[in-house]
Parts: structure tokens; sequence; C-alpha cells
């Protein structure tokens, strides 16, 4: 079975500068899906960028980044000047391209951001 | 923009209840899901269903059931509610490729007394 972990409970930023959030995963299969969700206060679960492990390119959006390492099987969310809106909890998933669509989370890390 | 709609924010029911959580989404979306949050362990699939009158079990489906009569409903059940049966609840959707993102409702907080 896949699991996903996300071994940062909790992470403190600055305003304005870079944090990386850390999520690893285990499969068996070699056709994936990566995703980071964000879930702020408001408790609405928002995507903020998804990998295709077929991909070698590293997935962009905006100020958020990915690194995404298939061999370690590492999936490490960047974001750049972070924003007081980026304060939230932040999901890693991991999704099989065989199963439906359906996620596996990991723990989640509540990232907070110092003005 | 895809909305995924939860009956409740927050309910309180008392534990041998039945309960019932409703989810609805508008965008004709073939598969939806059911997820239990609690703290420390992230989201946990309890169901999930792949069209009308079909349904399969997640990792946590004991203790829950649920209907699927319409493509825009997903019911979740609790059969006879129990205190650890207490969390919040996610009610999320999808188009059917694997890649599509799911988009989640805002949540219920159930509270069993």
């Amino acid at each position: 079975a896949q699991t996903v972990t996300q071994s940062q409970p909790e992470m403190s930023v600055q305003e304005a500068e870079t944090v990386t959030l850390s999520c690893t995963y285990d499969t068996s299969e070699s056709d994936y899906y990566l995703f980071w969700y964000k879930q702020p206060p408001s408790r609405q679960m928002i995507l903020v960028i998804r990998q295709e492990a077929y991909k070698q390119q590293n997935a962009t959006e905006n100020r958020f980044s990915v690194n995404f390492q298939k061999a370690a099987k590492s999936f490490s969310l960047k974001i750049s000047d972070s924003q007081l809106g980026d304060a939230a909890m932040y999901f890693c998933a991991y999704r099989s391209n065989n199963q439906g669509g359906k996620l596996i989370f990991g723990q989640g890390t509540e990232l907070s951001v110092k003005p | 923009d895809v909305k995924v709609t939860q009956s409740s924010r927050y309910l309180v029911k008392r534990t041998g209840e039945k309960v019932f959580l409703e989810c609805v989404q508008d965008m004709d979306h073939e598969n939806m899901f059911w997820y239990r949050q609690d703290p420390g362990l992230g989201l946990r699939l309890i169901y999930f269903s792949y069209d009308v009158k079909m349904k399969e079990k997640g990792d946590i489906p004991e203790g829950y059931s649920v209907s699927r009569e319409k493509k825009e409903r997903f019911s979740l059940i609790l059969e006879s509610a129990s205190t650890n049966q207490t969390s919040m609840y996610l009610c999320a959707s999808s188009s059917s490729p694997s890649n599509q993102p799911q988009h989640f409702g805002d949540g219920t907080r159930l509270s069993i007394l």
C-alpha cells in the first residue's frame, strides 16, 4: 500500500522569505500523480500544485514550485516570497493512476508566516 | 468554477443516533469521495464512488455507509454514532482522468456527545 509522510508538523517563515515543506512517499508504482493542497483556517481545501510522475521537469505555479525526486520518492514544496495569506495547513497527496483517483494524504504541515 | 456543497458546517449529535452528511457537486463529476480529517493523521478516505449506485470502501469504512442515488449527490451515513466519530468530514469530487484534481467542500465539523 502507498503511504505519504510529512515529517514537519509545524513550520514558520518570515514574510517575503522562502520556505520548503517536505514530503516523502512510498509506492511500487511507476505511474502516479502528486499534489500539494492548502487548507486555510476557512477550511476550504485548495489545490496548490500537481506533478505527474512521468514528467522530469518540476512543476511551478507562480511563487510555488516543487522539487520532485522520483528515485528518492521525495516531493517537497517551495514557497518563495512568502505572504501572510500563505499561512495554512499544507497537505501532500499521492494519487495512483489505476485506483480510481483516490488520494492518499500525508499528516499535514501547519505553516505560519510572521510579519 | 466547481462547487462542492456540504449541507452543514457544524453538527452536534448524540451517541447512538443515525447521522446523515450530505454532499452535492455541480460539475457532473463521476467520482465522489468522503474523507475524515483528524489532527496529526491528515485526511483518511472513508468511502468513494465512481458512478451512481456504485461505492467502494476506503481505508476506514467501519461504522459508516454511503449512498449515491443521483450523480450529483453523495451521502455519508453514520448508522449508530459513537464518540470516536467526532471529527471533521470532507467531501470531494473529481472527473475521471487520474490527473484531474479533487475539489473539496468546506467540511462538516461533527461532534458526537
